[in-house]
C-alpha cells in the first residue's frame, strides 16, 4: 500500500530564509511522487514530480525536492523564501492503480 | 495545457437539498476524481471513474453519488445535503495509466467551496 506523511502542518519562515517541507512515503513499489501547491481558494498546481533515476528534482518557482530511497523521503526545499510562496503544500504518491494518496498538507507562512 | 473546469467556485445550499457539482475536462482523460478537502485532513477521495459509466468508491463515498455519462464530464451528487458536507470539493483528471503516463500528475480544477446551511 502507498501513503505519504507530511511532518508539520504549519511552517513559518522569514522572507529570504530556507524553506524545508518534509514528506515521507511508504510504497511497496518504486514510488511516483509529486509536490503540489495550493494558493487560497484555488485548486492544486503541480510544483514538481519525481522521475526514477534522478534524485534531485527541480520544479517551478525555484523549488526542488530530493528523493532519498534509504530514508523514504522526498522533502521540498527552496533556498530563499518569497512572500508569494505562502500557500498550502501537498505531497502525493501515485498508487499501483489509478489512485493518488495525498498527505495532510503543510501550510507555509512567510514572515516579512 | 489541460483544463479542468468546475462549474461553480462558491455554492450555498440548504439541508436536505439535492446538490450537483459539475466538472469538465478538455484533454480526453479517461480517469476523473472527486475529492473533498478539509483543514487538517488533506484531500480525501470520494469517488473516481476510469471510463464512461464506470465508477469506483473512494475512501468516503457515504452521502454522495456520481455520474459519468460522457468522457469529459464527471458529476458529484449530494443526494440530501447535510451540514457536515460543507467543504471544499476538488475535481481532478488524468490520462489512463500506461507506460507513457506512469508518472503523470493529476490535473485539478479550481475547486467548489460548498456551504450547507
Amino acid at each position: 500500500a502507498q501513503s505519504v506523511t507530511q511532518l508539520g502542518s504549519h511552517v513559518s519562515v522569514s522572507e529570504g530564509a530556507l524553506v524545508l517541507l518534509r514528506c515521507n512515503y511508504s510504497s511497496s513499489v518504486p514510488p511516483y511522487l509529486f509536490w503540489y501547491v495550493q494558493y487560497p481558494n484555488q485548486g492544486l498546481q503541480l510544483l514538481l514530480k519525481y522521475t526514477t533515476g534522478a534524485t534531485l528534482v527541480k520544479g517551478i518557482n525555484g523549488f526542488e525536492a530530493e528523493f532519498k530511497k534509504s530514508e523514504t523521503s522526498f522533502h521540498l526545499t527552496k533556498p530563499s523564501a518569497h512572500m508569494s510562496d505562502a500557500a498550502e503544500y501537498f505531497c502525493a504518491v501515485r498508487g499501483t492503480g489509478n489512485q493518488f494518496y495525498f498527505g495532510t498538507g503543510t501550510s507555509l507562512t512567510v514572515i516579512p | 495545457d489541460v483544463k479542468v473546469t468546475q462549474s461553480s467556485r462558491y455554492l450555498v445550499k440548504r439541508t436536505g437539498e439535492k446538490v450537483f457539482l459539475e466538472c469538465v475536462q478538455d484533454m480526453d482523460h479517461e480517469n476523473m476524481f472527486w475529492y473533498r478537502q478539509d483543514p487538517g485532513l488533506g484531500l480525501r477521495l470520494i469517488y473516481f471513474s476510469y471510463d464512461v459509466k464506470m465508477k469506483e468508491k473512494g475512501d468516503i463515498p457515504e452521502g454522495y453519488s456520481v455520474s459519468r455519462e460522457k468522457k469529459e464530464r464527471f458529476s458529484l451528487i449530494l443526494e440530501s445535503a447535510s451540514t457536515n458536507q460543507t467543504s471544499m470539493y476538488l475535481c481532478a483528471s488524468i490520462k489512463r495509466r500506461d507506460s507513457s503516463a506512469f508518472n503523470q500528475p493529476q490535473h485539478f480544477g479550481d475547486g467548489t467551496r460548498l456551504s450547507i446551511l
